[in-house]
Formats: structure tokens, sequence, C-alpha cells
């Protein structure tokens, strides 16, 4: 059975504080791996789908950077508003499997 | 473009009764997978439907079956319902045929409560 782990398992920050923090895996087993943002009283919302070790994406102040060698990935947030606050799950598709989620981080930005 | 329906948002169901949850998929989305979340969990895979087969399951017991029908919406059913049954249930549906390399786009969710 996968194991993600996600760290921390929450954070507060002051509005305009960059933040960031990581998803851990099993480096053998990576297939693909996504990130969502959830916002209390929504559904998830799809941030990034990474693939390829070395991948870097970014969605406005928001971006992820993946290193399937060691199994870990870590999102940026570039000077956190309060819109961000939201529980940031990181998921793993590994080979023969369907998806693992992590347990998330619980993001906390205050004005 | 509508997104992901689940139906009904809420329910409330006593301890050995049943319930069946139904999910529409985002118009030209033929995969279809469904999760739990209970407290202090993160989201746990129940199972994966593409073109109404079964592709995965996930590790829980037999009283937790679905199925998809020809026009992609799945229904996900419980049976004999049990207390730690009490949870958030997520359906997402995916463009690509296997959801890896393409986003899940999740419905609101159905709060099952057991009493």
């Amino acid at each position: 059975i996968l194991n993600v782990e996600q760290s921390p398992q929450s954070l507060h920050v002051q509005e305009g504080d960059s933040t960031n923090f990581t998803c851990s895996f099993p480096s053998s087993n990576f297939y693909a791996l996504h990130w969502y943002r959830w916002e209390t009283a929504k559904s998830p919302e799809a941030l990034f789908v990474m693939t390829l070790n070395g991948d870097e994406k970014k969605k406005g102040r928001i971006s992820a950077t993946l290193n399937t060698k060691e199994g870990y990935s870590y999102l940026y947030i570039k000077g956190s508003q309060p819109e961000d606050s939201a529980t940031y799950l990181c998921a793993l598709w590994g080979y023969g499997q369907n998806f693992v989620f992590g347990p998330g981080t619980r993001l906390s930005v205050l004005p | 473009k509508a997104g992901v329906t689940q139906t009904p948002r809420y329910l409330i169901k006593t301890r050995g009764q049943q319930v069946t949850l139904s999910c529409s998929p985002i118009s030209g989305h033929r995969s279809v997978s469904w999760y739990q979340q209970t407290p202090g969990q993160g989201l746990q895979f129940l199972f994966e439907y593409f073109s109404e087969t079964q592709r995965n399951k996930g590790n829980f017991p037999g009283r937790f079956s679905g199925r998809q029908f020809s026009n992609s919406r799945s229904e996900m059913n419980v049976s004999t319902l049990e207390l730690g049954d009490s949870a958030l249930y997520l359906c997402a549906s995916s463009l690509a045929e296997t959801g890896s390399h393409s986003p899940l786009h999740f419905g609101n969710g159905t709060r099952l409560t057991v009493t």
C-alpha cells in the first residue's frame, strides 16, 4: 500500500508571506502526482498534474516542483492572500494503483 | 459547461439500511471515481469506472459497490450501513481514459450520516 505524506499538517501565515509545503511519496512507485486545493464548503480543485522528474509548474502565485528520484514535490505560494486559505492535497498515481491522497496541509492566511 | 453533480447533498440513515448515491460527470468525461473522507482521514479511493467497467477498487468491504451507466453517470451503493460509514463521499470525473495524467474534477459531495 502506497503511503503519501504531507508536511506540515497545518500552517498559519500572515498576508503577504510566502510559504511552501511538502508532499513525500515512495520514489519507486511513481507515475504521476496531482496537487489540489480544497476550500471549505467547496469541492477540491485541481492545481497541477506533474509527471516528469524536474517538472516545474506555475499558476499565478502558486508553483510546484517535482523530484521523482527522491520522492517529493514542493508547493510554493508567493505573497499569500486570505483567499489562499484552504487545504492543499497531493495525490500520487503509482504503477498498478489508483490515486492515493496525502492527508493534506491546512493553510490559514491571516489578514 | 456544467460541473460534476452529486445527489443528494445530505443523507441521514440508520444502521443496517442501505443507501445509493448518484454522480453525473462533466459532459464528455467517461471516467468516474469515488472517494470517502472521514474525520481525520485523507481521501480514500473507493472505485473507478470507465465506459461502464469497474477498473479499480480500493480496500473497502463488499458492502460498497458501484456501477456506471452508458451515459457515464455513476451510482454508489452501501448496504448494511455501519456507524463508521458516516463520511463525505466525493465523486470525480476525468477526461482521459486513465486519470493519472488528467486532472480530477470533483463534485460537492454527499454527506452521509449513519445513526
